[in-house]
C-alpha cells in the first residue's frame, strides 16, 4: 500500500564503511529522486534518474553512487562513509517533469533514512 | 545565500492561536510550492501556487502568492496540535528536472 518505500528506517555505522539504502516506489512514476537533509532540517536534491537514465547529478562526493536496476527503484550506495555524511536520506517520484504540464508535478517522499556516521 | 529564505525559523504557540509563515526571495518564480514534514516522515505537498496574488485555502490553512511572484506566506487560523511539524517552501529549478530547491523551513509547535 505504501507509495515510497525505503529501507533501512536506521543505519548506525562507523567512519570508512560501506552502506546502500534502498528505495522503492509503486506508483507507476518515470523520475525518482535523492535528496539530503541535514541537521538544520535543510533539505537539498542530490541526484534524480528518469526510467533508469541520470538525469540530475547535484554537487555531491563521487563516494555516492545512485543506482537504477528499474523505473521503480531507485539505490544509493555510499562508499568510505565520514561524519558529515549523517543526515537524513530521502528518496522522492514523480512523473517526468520534462513531459508538457508535469514540470511542477508533485514529488511523493518517502519516509526517511536517518544514517548516523559514529 | 539561500535563494528561498524563510521566517520565523521557529515558532511555538497555544491552541486556537493564529499565525503566518513567510517565504521570501528576490527571484521571481512561475511556481511555488509549501510542503509540511511531520517527524520521522517525509514532506507531503501541501498547495502549489501559480498565479501572482493567488489565493488557496486548505480548511484552516491559507496560503498567498505574492502579486510579483517572489514571495509567499503560509497563515494558519486557531492552530491545533496536529499542525504541528516543519514547514517548507519550495521552487523548481529553471530547466524541467524536477529539481526542487527549499527554504530552510519554519518549525511549528502547537501547544494543546
Amino acid at each position: 500500500d505504501t507509495a515510497v518505500s525505503q529501507t533501512p528506517k536506521y543505519l548506525v555505522t562507523q567512519m570508512g564503511n560501506d552502506k546502500s539504502i534502498k528505495c522503492e516506489q509503486n506508483l507507476g512514476h518515470d523520475t525518482m529522486y535523492w535528496y539530503k537533509q541535514d541537521s538544520k532540517k535543510f533539505l537539498k536534491i542530490m541526484f534524480s534518474y528518469n526510467n533508469k537514465e541520470l538525469i540530475i547529478n547535484e554537487t555531491v562526493p563521487n563516494r555516492f553512487s545512485p543506482k537504477s536496476p528499474d523505473k521503480a527503484h531507485l539505490n544509493l550506495h555510499i562508499n568510505s562513509l565520514e561524519l558529515g555524511d549523517s543526515a537524513v536520506y530521502f528518496c522522492a517520484s514523480s512523473q517526468d517533469p520534462r513531459l508538457p504540464g508535469l514540470s511542477t508535478d508533485t514529488q511523493y517522499f518517502g519516509p526517511g533514512t536517518r544514517l548516523t556516521v559514529l | 545565500t539561500q535563494l528561498l529564505e524563510q521566517s520565523p525559523q521557529f515558532l511555538s504557540i497555544q491552541e486556537g492561536e493564529n499565525l503566518t509563515v513567510y517565504c521570501n526571495s528576490s527571484s521571481v518564480f512561475s511556481s511555488l510550492q509549501w510542503y509540511r514534514q511531520e517527524p520521522g516522515e517525509g514532506p507531503v505537498l501541501l498547495v502549489t501556487v501559480v498565479t501572482g496574488g493567488e489565493v488557496k485555502k486548505l480548511k484552516r490553512l491559507t496560503f498567498q502568492f505574492g502579486d510579483a511572484r517572489k514571495d509567499s506566506s503560509l497563515h494558519i487560523t486557531a492552530a491545533q496540535p496536529g499542525d504541528t511539524g516543519l514547514y517548507l517552501c519550495a521552487v523548481h529549478g529553471s530547466s524541467n528536472t524536477g529539481k526542487l530547491i527549499f527554504g530552510q523551513g519554519t518549525t511549528l509547535q502547537v501547544k494543546p
